[in-house]
């Protein structure tokens, strides 16, 4: 089974309307990301918690909420989804370690399309 | 500028060729630096790390040059299945975080 999984794998949804993704874990790892992927670009951090008390928000979080349900779970809302929020969503989580080594893994991603 | 920049390619390459990929990031505070893999439609998981003196890991060579800013990966004996997305991923200090920035990609793809 995979360690970090996402879903749904794919949505197509309609402006206006709010959805949620979700993403749960099974490393154990306190630290979880969200980040969009859109093509010829970087990935792109929306939001970053360090523990289930813990949310920062990150370069991109605009249109966006988190809620931290538990260590395990991190899940992402579009409040009201526009067009340009049509892209590849990516959860991770890391250990906190050594940071300047902190490995992140990866959620498989969800494709969402906004109409 | 973007912080972390990347020639996109595609680098298209023999089985077997030897292929090298560049990076460069301006935020010089930067002190982790680490190569991930995407295949298509999949998630980036990590190739390596980038320490100072350079490392290696089989076919792949990772190198860093801190004064320019710069860091390189090499892949030697190209094999089919290394047909990817090499990401180049730099951190960015803030307060008591170190942010990863990930630059857009270099496309590989290795034919026979």
């Amino acid at each position: 089974d995979a360690d970090v999984t996402q879903t749904p794998r794919n949505r197509i949804t309609k402006t206006g309307k709010r959805i949620m993704l979700e993403c749960s874990q099974t490393k154990g790892h306190d630290r979880m990301y969200w980040y969009r992927q859109d093509p010829g670009l970087g990935l792109q951090l929306i939001y970053y918690s360090f523990d289930v008390k813990d949310i920062n928000k990150g370069e991109i979080s605009d249109g966006y909420s988190v809620s931290r349900q538990a260590q395990a779970k991190f899940s992402l809302s579009l409040e009201s989804a526009i067009p340009n929020q049509t892209a590849l969503y990516f959860c991770a989580t890391s250990e906190t370690g050594t940071a300047n080594q902190e490995t992140q893994y990866f959620g498989p991603g969800t494709r969402l399309l906004v109409l | 500028r973007k912080e972390v920049e990347q020639d996109p390619g595609p680098f298209n390459v023999p089985e077997g060729a030897t292929v090298a990929f560049n990076c460069t990031y301006s935020n010089s505070a930067s002190q982790s630096f680490f190569w991930y893999r995407q295949d298509c439609r999949k998630e980036p998981k990590l190739l390596m790390s980038v320490y100072s003196s350079g490392n290696e890991d089989g076919r792949f060579t990772a190198q860093l040059n801190r004064a320019s800013q710069y860091i390189s990966l090499l892949i030697r004996d190209s094999k089919l299945s290394d047909s990817a997305t090499y990401l180049c991923v730099v951190n960015r200090p803030s307060g008591g975080y170190n942010k990863l920035i990930f630059g857009a990609g270099t496309r590989l793809a290795v034919h026979p």
